[in-house]
């Protein structure tokens, strides 16, 4: 069964934690991605990575890290900085292609939730 | 300015009609074009992607790209309750997606 997994499903913590959601395609794609998903509102760029031990900050990585140590992997951790943390998180992968990319595909998110 | 703009609806339709649903962008460089489907609470899901001018049909879907007016459609023909979603539009330019806020799409029996 080919595809995107993240884990877990839904994830709470205590304000002032780190917590760390994975990541994992085995659809043998190239980049990976993560974003952040508020109520009502559109997917907004984590970070990014196209190649093993390479990734990229995106729009709002402030208060939060990643690895690429394998093609297959990409966790995302949310740090203790990142001011409101609740939210949808969602990793997606696609195929690098000359000239463009390929298709995009997202696995099924974590919902974070931090009290 | 946003990178892809979207209305945010909600746009209703009755069942069997034709769904029209619009984006537009703001980078010229943008080569290429995704319409995703969200149901509430899910993750996206991709439905079409478009990379020329013209239209490209995929079942009762139809995807138009219109680089010279910066302008992404997609239309659902005989719409069907099940397409009740958010559809999502996306550009990609420079490794990177933009995505729209998103259209809220109600079919009604």
């Amino acid at each position: 069964d080919g595809g995107i997994t993240q884990s877990p499903k839904y994830l709470f913590r205590k304000e002032g934690q780190n917590v760390t959601l994975s990541c994992e395609q085995n659809l043998n794609h190239d980049a990976m991605y993560w974003y952040r998903q508020d109520p009502g509102q559109g997917l907004r760029l984590i970070y990014y990575s196209q190649i093993v031990n390479d990734f990229q900050k995106g729009d709002i990585a402030e208060g939060y890290s990643v690895s690429r140590e394998k093609k297959e992997s990409f966790p995302l951790t949310v740090t203790s900085a990142q001011k409101n943390p609740t939210a949808f998180y969602l990793c997606a992968s696609s195929i690098l292609q000359t000239g463009g990319t390929g298709e995009q595909y997202f696995g099924p998110g974590t919902r974070l939730t931090v009290t | 300015q946003k990178e892809v703009e979207q209305n945010s609806g909600p746009l209703s339709v009755p069942e069997g009609a034709i769904a029209s649903l619009n984006c537009t962008y703001s980078d010229r460089g943008s080569q290429s074009f995704f319409w995703y489907r969200q149901y509430s609470g899910k993750s996206p899901e991709l439905i079409m992607f478009i990379y020329s001018n013209g239209d490209k049909e995929d079942g009762r879907f139809t995807a138009q790209l219109n680089k010279a007016s910066q302008y992404v459609s997609l239309l659902i023909r005989d719409s069907q309750p099940s397409d009740s979603a958010t559809y999502l539009c996306a550009g990609y330019n420079f490794n990177k997606f933009y995505f729209g806020s998103g259209t809220k799409l109600n079919v009604k029996p």
